[in-house]
Order: structure tokens, then sequence, then C-alpha cells
């Protein structure tokens, strides 16, 4: 079965850093972009992130460009997310997506929610 | 960025309904668009991508069509496992861009 486990969530401040991990399991996770997704409380779904199989391309969204950087692990079947300089919008439930042959999220995570207050 | 516009955002219907939800990009997307079903709690599920082209394992009952900047999903025959939320997707270009979702509820 296919999985994406999202971990790494919670309370931080302002200012503040987070790293939220993705864990894949039930399919060949390096033959596999992904991306992250977050939703804010009352909004829709934005897209802040993408990374290529083997990392050479790389995007994000400009409301966490400079602040936010993807990575990942093939080794270790897993995604990372690296949250620094937080905000209050940024509060939102962070989602791993995985890219298939034809569409940009076959299937997702459930989510780990990230709260930024003070 | 691509603004997608999704409507209704709340659809009060019955088992054994048809619903039509629509979708409009603000520019051409060609098909590059997909239409996912979420329920509280849970992953987004992916229903149809290409516009048209049913995610294996889903349901015959639900369909996609358009292309261009008019998209639709149609349920035949609502199902009680259908109350959710349905959302669209534009990947013809980054950023991606989602719908703001529409809520199928119980009438």
């Amino acid at each position: 079965e296919i999985q994406l486990v999202e971990s790494g969530g919670g309370l931080v401040q302002p200012g503040g850093s987070l790293r939220l991990s993705c864990e894949a399991s039930g399919f060949t996770f390096s033959s596999y972009s992904m991306n992250w997704v977050r939703q804010a409380p009352g909004e829709r779904l934005e897209w802040i992130s993408y990374i290529s199989v083997r990392s050479s391309t790389i995007k994000y969204a400009d409301s966490v460009k400079g602040r936010f950087t993807i990575s990942r692990d093939n080794a270790k079947n897993s995604l990372f997310l690296e949250m620094s300089s937080l905000r209050t919008e940024d509060t939102a439930i962070y989602y791993c997506a995985r890219d298939g042959p034809m569409v940009r999220g076959d299937r997702w995570g459930q989510g780990t929610l990230v709260t930024v207050s003070s | 960025d691509i603004q997608m516009t999704q409507s209704p955002s709340t659809l009060s219907t019955s088992v054994g309904d048809r619903v039509t939800i629509t979708c409009r990009a603000s520019q051409s997307i060609s098909d590059w668009l997909a239409w996912y079903q979420q329920k509280p709690g849970k992953a987004p599920k992916l229903l149809i991508y290409k516009a048209s082209t049913l995610e294996s394992g889903v349901p015959s009952r639900f369909s996609g069509s358009g292309s261009g900047t008019e998209f639709t999903l149609t349920i035949s025959s609502l199902q009680p496992d259908d109350f959710a939320t349905y959302f669209c997707q534009q990947y013809n270009s980054y950023a991606l861009t989602f719908g703001g979702g529409t809520k199928v509820e119980i009438k």
C-alpha cells in the first residue's frame, strides 16, 4: 500500500524554525518527484514547493522563497521541508504529495499541522 | 499565477442526484486539470486527471470534461460516500494552483 506520512508539525513562535518530514512507503520513492502543499484555516490549498527525483530541479512559491528549503533523501525514502523565519500566515496543514506520470499529486499524505503563534 | 475559480462553494443535495461542479481557469491550461475529493482529516484523493481521465479504482459515476479554461466534474448518481469536499487543480504551469473547493452536503 502506498503511504505518505508527514511529521514534525507543532507550535512555533513567529521568527522560529521547524523541519517537516514525509516518509514514503509502498513505492519506489527515488523514481518520483514530490511536492509540498499547505492549507491554511478557511483557505484553499496552496502549492509551496517541488523537487525532482535527483533534486536537480527545485521550485518554490513566492510566498516561501528564501525562507523554506525542500530536500529529499532517496536512501531513506524521505522528503523534507526546512522552514525558517516563520510567520503567523504560515499556519496551516502541510501535505506532501507525489507526482504521478500524468498529474501533479496522485498520492497525498494526511498532513501535519504547523501553528505559528506567540 | 493562474487563478482557478470553482463553483458552487456549497452544494446541498441528496443521494441519487446528479451533481455538477465547475472550475474556470484565468487562462488556457489545455487539459492539465485534476479533480480531488477530500474528507475531514483525510488525505486528498485523486479522482480525475488530464481533465477527463478517471484514476484507477475511482467509481465510474465520476466523470470530468472540458479543456482550455472551462472544466466540469460530474457525479452521475450521488452515493452516501460521496458527501465530501471537491477541488480542482491546474498543473499546466508552476505555481500549481487550486480551486476554492465545493462542499457537497446532505440536503
